[in-house]
Parts: structure tokens; C-alpha cells; sequence
């Protein structure tokens, strides 16, 4: 089964509230990987965090590893119309990059 | 560069068909995969590859074949076409691994009959 969970599934907020998503996994990951796919379209890297504790800006987006290297979080802050689309986590184990079942996004204009 | 190119876009069948999905990258990448995406499953490891000559089984391998006989080419192959195996599948490419960034063709969308 998942062994990357990642919640909510579906987040839906009004144009320039947040937004967060959390990713847990059953072990320590060597690295995070994060990516966003638009409506119709297909996975596209967003950013990569290695270390413990580490925390990394893409303008309004935040993420941060954790210390254990187990859980991770994207936070938008003041959502745009443009941020709609399903995030994933993802999480490199012995040759294989497990996915999180990813959160959606909608967001009201 | 045209990255990965996944073949065809679209593509209906009746289940018992058999089916081959092609991926093609330009990166000289080594590793690429095959991940199909289901609605609240998020993307699903089906079979990766770390080179030429050299496929291993992901998360949900059962009723699909692969082979890797050149760097650029990695077809996915379904024998049996099932109504379960609907769904959008995704080629993926990476130069260093898994751990490593990877990069996505457009998808193709499957419905079996």
C-alpha cells in the first residue's frame, strides 16, 4: 500500500486565503521531492529538499522538511487562481519514487 | 529537446486486446518509469528501469510487461487488456535515479472496454 500519505485530499479556499499540505511517511527519506499538475496535464517538478529541517521559497510557496525526515509541508501563502491544480510529495525508496495520493486545490476567485 | 514523448495521446480498447504505450526520452536519461494515476490513488509505480537491459517491478506490476533494450525507449506493454486497467498512464525520465528530479510526458489516456 502508500507508504507516502499525504492529506487533505481536496483543499478548496477563496482567492488569497492559505493553503497547506502535509506529507508523512512510514520511514526516513533520503530526500522530498514535490510536484504540481494542472488540470489536464501532467506532473511537473517543483522543488527538491535533502535536509533535516530544512526549509526552502518559491515566492508565496514554503516548503519545509522535517527533522526526523519523515513528514514534509507546502504551504501557499495568499492563493492565486493560477495555484489550482493537485500537489504531490514524493519520496525516493531502493530504485522507486513513491507518490502521496496528492491534494487538490481549488480556488475561488 | 522534445524530453518524453509518450505515444499515443488517447486510446480506447476491449478488454483481452493487447496494447503497447511508448515512451521515448532525448535526455540521455537512465532511469525512467511507468506510473499510472487513478482518481484518489495519486500515481502509482507500475515498472522502472535504472538503464539499458535492466527493468525491476514498482508498486502495481501485475498485467503489465516492460523492456528497455536502448537508453531512449521504454514501452509498456499490456497483454490482456482488463476494464481495471483504465486510467491515465505517465512516462517519466530522471538523470540521476529516483532520487533524483524527474521529468514527465504528457500522459496517455486509456479506456478499456
Amino acid at each position: 500500500g502508500q507508504q507516502v500519505m499525504q492529506i487533505p485530499q481536496y483543499q478548496h479556499v477563496q482567492e488569497g486565503e492559505d493553503f497547506t499540505t502535509y506529507c508523512n511517511s512510514s520511514t526516513t527519506l533520503s530526500n522530498i521531492q514535490w510536484y504540481k499538475q494542472r488540470p489536464g496535464g501532467h506532473p511537473v517538478f517543483l522543488i527538491q529538499l535533502v535536509k533535516s529541517g530544512e526549509v526552502k521559497k518559491q515566492k508565496r510557496l514554503t516548503f519545509q522538511f522535517g527533522e526526523a525526515k519523515k513528514n514534509s509541508s507546502l504551504h501557499i501563502t495568499a492563493t492565486q487562481t493560477t495555484d489550482v491544480g493537485t500537489y504531490f510529495c514524493a519520496g525516493p525508496r531502493t530504485g522507486k519514487l513513491i507518490f502521496g495520493q496528492g491534494t487538490t486545490l481549488q480556488v475561488k476567485p | 529537446n522534445a524530453g518524453v514523448t509518450q505515444t499515443p495521446k488517447f486510446q480506447v480498447l476491449k478488454t483481452g486486446q493487447s496494447m503497447t504505450l511508448q515512451c521515448a526520452q532525448d535526455m540521455n536519461h537512465e532511469y525512467m518509469s511507468w506510473y499510472r494515476q487513478d482518481p484518489g490513488m495519486g500515481l502509482r509505480l507500475i515498472h522502472y528501469s535504472v538503464g539499458a537491459g535492466i527493468t525491476d517491478q514498482g508498486e502495481v506490476p501485475n498485467g503489465y510487461n516492460v523492456s528497455r533494450s536502448t537508453t531512449e525507449d521504454f514501452p509498456l506493454r499490456l497483454l490482456s487488456a482488463a476494464p481495471s486497467q483504465t486510467s491515465v498512464y505517465f512516462c517519466a525520465s530522471s538523470y540521476g535515479g529516483e532520487a533524483q528530479p524527474q521529468h514527465f510526458g504528457d500522459g496517455t489516456r486509456l479506456s478499456i472496454l
